[in-house]
Formats: C-alpha cells, sequence, structure tokens
C-alpha cells in the first residue's frame, strides 16, 4: 500500500528565511507527486506537481519540489518565504495513472512572522 | 478559474440519521472523488467515479457510504445511520482525463450529534 510520510509537523520561519519540507513516499511503482497547499479558510490549492521528465519541478509563488528516485523523496522549497505563506502544506501521491486515489500525508503547518 | 463547489458549508445532523453532501465538479471533468478529513488527521481518500461507475474505494468506503450522479452535474456522498466517528471535513474534487492534477471544493464540515 502506499504511504507518505511529512517529517514536520509544524514549522516556524521568520520572512526571507529559506524553506524546505520534507516529503518521502512508499510505492513500488510509478508515481506521481504532489505539494498541496491549504490557506486558512480556504479549500486545496494545487502548488506544483510531478508527473515525469525533470525531477525539478517549478511550481506557483515561487516554490518549487526536487523528485530524487532513489531516496523516494519529493521534498518542498522556497529560497525566501513570505508572510503570506502561512498555511498548511500537503504531500501527495498517487498511481501513475488517470483517476487515481491520492494518499496525503499529514500536513505540515508553515507559521511565518513578518 | 473554473471551480468545485460543494453544499452545504456545514451540516449537522443527528447521530443515525442519514445525510447527503452534495457537490459540482468542474463541467469539464471526467473524474470525481471524495475524500474526508478527521479532525486533526490526515485527509483520507473515501471513492472515485468515473464513467458512472466506481472506480476505486478505500477501506473506509463501506455499505454504509454510497455516491451517485445524479444528472449531469451534481455528485453526491450519502452517508446512511451516521455515528459520532462519522464527524469530519469532507472534501469532493475533480480532475480531466490524462496526468491531470485533482481540483478540490471548499469541503463540507459534517458534525455529528
Amino acid at each position: 500500500a502506499q504511504s507518505v510520510s511529512q517529517h514536520n509537523h509544524h514549522v516556524i520561519l521568520s520572512e526571507a528565511a529559506s524553506l524546505e519540507l520534507g516529503c518521502n513516499y512508499s510505492y513500488g511503482g510509478t508515481v506521481n507527486l504532489f505539494w498541496y497547499v491549504q490557506y486558512p479558510g480556504q479549500h486545496l490549492q494545487l502548488l506544483l506537481k510531478y508527473f515525469s521528465g525533470d525531477p525539478l519541478v517549478k511550481g506557483i509563488k515561487g516554490f518549487e519540489a526536487e523528485f530524487i528516485k532513489s531516496k523516494f523523496s519529493f521534498n518542498l522549497r522556497k529560497p525566501s518565504v513570505q508572510w503570506s505563506d502561512t498555511a498548511e502544506y500537503f504531500c501527495a501521491v498517487s498511481r501513475h495513472q488517470a483517476g487515481t486515489a491520492l494518499i496525503f500525508g499529514k500536513g505540515t503547518t508553515l507559521s511565518v512572522s513578518s | 478559474e473554473p471551480e468545485v463547489t460543494q453544499t452545504p458549508s456545514h451540516q449537522v445532523t443527528q447521530m443515525g440519521q442519514e445525510v447527503i453532501l452534495r457537490c459540482v465538479p468542474i463541467s469539464n471533468h471526467l473524474y470525481f472523488y471524495w475524500y474526508r478529513q478527521i479532525l486533526g488527521q490526515k485527509v483520507e481518500f473515501l471513492v472515485s467515479f468515473y464513467n458512472n461507475e466506481i472506480s476505486e474505494k478505500s477501506e473506509i468506503f463501506d455499505d454504509q457510504f454510497s455516491v451517485e450522479r445524479p444528472d449531469g452535474s451534481n455528485f453526491t456522498l450519502k452517508i446512511r445511520s451516521t455515528k459520532l466517528e462519522d464527524s469530519a471535513m469532507y472534501f469532493c474534487a475533480s480532475s480531466d482525463a490524462g496526468d491531470q492534477p485533482q481540483h478540490f471544493g471548499d469541503g463540507t464540515r459534517l458534525s455529528i450529534l
């Protein structure tokens, strides 16, 4: 069965600090990988996705993630966070097939102080 | 940008009653999903639906649950004989064909008393 681990439950940063959120998954086959963000009071929004090709993917709002197949990891990074990045971040994985379930990690709450 | 819409935003129901949660997926999408998030826990997959039938379901999605696409726009989740542990946020999502990401609605907070 697939599973996703997010290493950090709550991360607190000051504005302009760099961010890296860890995500590891467990699955033996080919996967699609995602990071979703949930701002307070809003729905889950896609930050970025990896299906194939270049393992370094760039998403919205300056976020990027690197897929390292040998480590089963898909860590999220941003060089300089802003107060508006305060949100909950979810890593998710699905089988490399249309219409399949997303398996989510427990989420990481990011709090950015100005 | 097209959105997935869910109604109601909050549903309060007595234990043992039936509840129907409603979703309007993005109009040209083909795959529909329900997820739930119990307070303090991770988002969990319940069921996916394609071509008018269930394509995948989790262990959570037992006989208490059912899904339906009653017309060309709505996608519903019915929970029969609700239990206290059904209290959660329920998210609907939809996706297009191929390698397209799922788009989520705002969720319905279900409170069972």
